[in-house]
């Protein structure tokens, strides 16, 4: 079945830009999604269909496609986005998700 | 608005069966096109999907749990469970219900707030 690679960690400043990426074949012709969980927490849904973002998401974060790595972009980090954050896909075989990758605010 | 909530035993023994079970309030589970889904999160790892369920009684579980899962629908409750059979501490983790709301693989836009399960005699 299709994997997706995630860093395990990024760190950044608080109003500095942070970037996760997302590798896997699979991305190439299905859509991908993003989840925010934080600890303790239930995960949230952060983009739809690549790069959509639900009304209720702040608009500091975004996504975008590439081929078969997507990136989820977070302009100016705010320390409670401290969290760990999963891309996901489906595949023949069902819902995929990367390993996900906590961001550290420094 | 749309919640879920989670149910069962906190502690398993192995080999037993974990069964748990997610309350739909504030919206039915028969809405045409949503699917309600199963995943958990051990401790130390990721995310991982154990299965999707359409009102319809359609199932799609993953290929690693497929041969212990069964998901069932009560649409008379309002809710979804989750069986498990042959449990092994391996199976220890947070467990979350939540509805997909754009295939049974995708759009998982409403979650319940997770319920521990730790396997353990």
């Amino acid at each position: 079945s299709s994997e997706l690679t995630q860093p395990p960690s990024v760190s950044v400043s608080p109003g500095q830009t942070a970037r996760i990426t997302c590798s896997g074949d699979v991305l190439s012709r299905q859509y991908s999604f993003w989840y925010q969980q934080k600890p303790g927490l239930a995960p949230i849904l952060l983009i739809v269909n690549d790069s959509e973002r639900p009304s209720r998401i702040p608009e500091r974060f975004s996504a975008s496609s590439s081929g078969t790595t997507v990136t989820l972009t977070i302009t100016g980090v705010q320390p409670e986005d401290e969290a760990d954050y999963y891309c996901q896909a489906a595949d023949s075989s069902g819902v995929l998700f990367g390993g996900g990758t906590k961001l550290t605010v420094l | 608005q749309l919640h879920l909530q989670e149910s069962g035993p906190g502690l398993v023994k192995p080999s037993e069966t974990l069964s748990l079970t997610c309350t739909v309030s504030g919206g039915s589970i028969n809405t045409r096109g949503d699917y309600w889904g199963w995943f958990r999160r051990a401790p130390g790892k990721g995310l991982e999907w154990i299965g999707s369920v359409h009102s319809s009684g359609s199932t799609y579980y993953s290929p690693s749990l497929k041969s212990r899962v069964t998901l069932s629908v009560d649409k008379s409750k309002n809710q979804f469970s989750l069986s498990l059979r042959s449990v092994t501490p391996a199976d220890t983790a947070m467990y979350y219900c939540a509805r997909l709301y754009i295939s049974g693989y995708a759009g998982m836009d409403v979650w319940g707030q997770g319920t521990t399960v730790t396997v353990s005699s």
